[in-house]
């Protein structure tokens, strides 16, 4: 079936705005993560959810970003008050667990960019 | 934080040479994996190697795990344009199989 899919592919916003990001997992993966990368850097950890388990929240950057998983399918991360720094890449990835590890496949990730 | 560190940073290539890259980790590991991303957006599994395995081959990729170093290679042959892109290693840290730990990448060009 299809991929990882992510939307919008590119939001552009002003300081002060809320934003809201959407990713629909590959139907059937448990885990879902979310991360962050800036221009040039690697992959920052923000929030995982594993099944009906309370999400592992540890990396979020402050309190204005938060994400909810819904139906153990599709989730939304939010984040509140935009600042500049927050301008990146957030890419969505789900799970299959691969002989002994963990395969992730990602969406195309959302360009936020804000003014 | 990152735990893994791929070096070099960047590599430039001729198409047809080969490309090595590796990755130092930290901790003990229950499995590493190597990602390539095209364009900095999505990222794409390569391969995963087990912590009780010594080299896997996918294709044109070859994958060394040396535990005892703590370090990973990967290894494209034959390289060609459009291998171009940021390769990224991640472990998975034994014990805590379900979060992977990424490093910073190795940015390859491959000039035809």
């Amino acid at each position: 079936g299809a991929g990882v899919s992510q939307s919008p592919s590119n939001k552009v916003t002003e300081k002060g705005k809320d934003v809201e990001l959407r990713c629909d997992p590959i139907s059937g993966h448990t885990a879902l993560y979310w991360y962050r990368q800036s221009l040039g850097q690697g992959l920052e950890f923000l929030i995982y959810f594993q099944g009906n388990s309370a999400p592992d929240k540890s990396g979020l950057p402050s309190d204005r970003f938060s994400a909810e998983r819904t139906g153990g399918s599709v989730s939304t991360l939010t984040i509140q008050r935009t600042q500049q720094e927050d301008s990146a890449v957030y890419l969505c990835a789900s799970s299959l667990m691969s002989g002994g590890g963990e395969k992730l496949f990602f969406g195309s990730g959302t360009q936020l960019s804000v003014l | 934080s990152q735990q893994g560190e791929e070096d070099p940073q960047a590599l430039s290539i001729q198409e047809g040479e080969n490309a090595t890259m590796n990755c130092s980790y930290k901790t003990s590991i229950n499995n590493l994996q190597w990602y390539r991303q095209n364009s900095g957006r999505g990222l794409v599994h390569l391969i995963l190697i087990r912590s009780n395995e010594r080299e896997k081959h996918s294709g044109r990729l070859r994958v060394t795990l040396d535990t005892s170093k703590k370090s990973s290679s990967l290894l494209i042959t034959a390289s060609r344009a459009a291998d171009t892109a940021s390769y990224f290693c991640a472990t998975v840290n034994a014990g805590n199989n379900r979060k992977l730990i990424w490093g910073l990448g190795t940015s390859l060009a491959v000039n035809p």
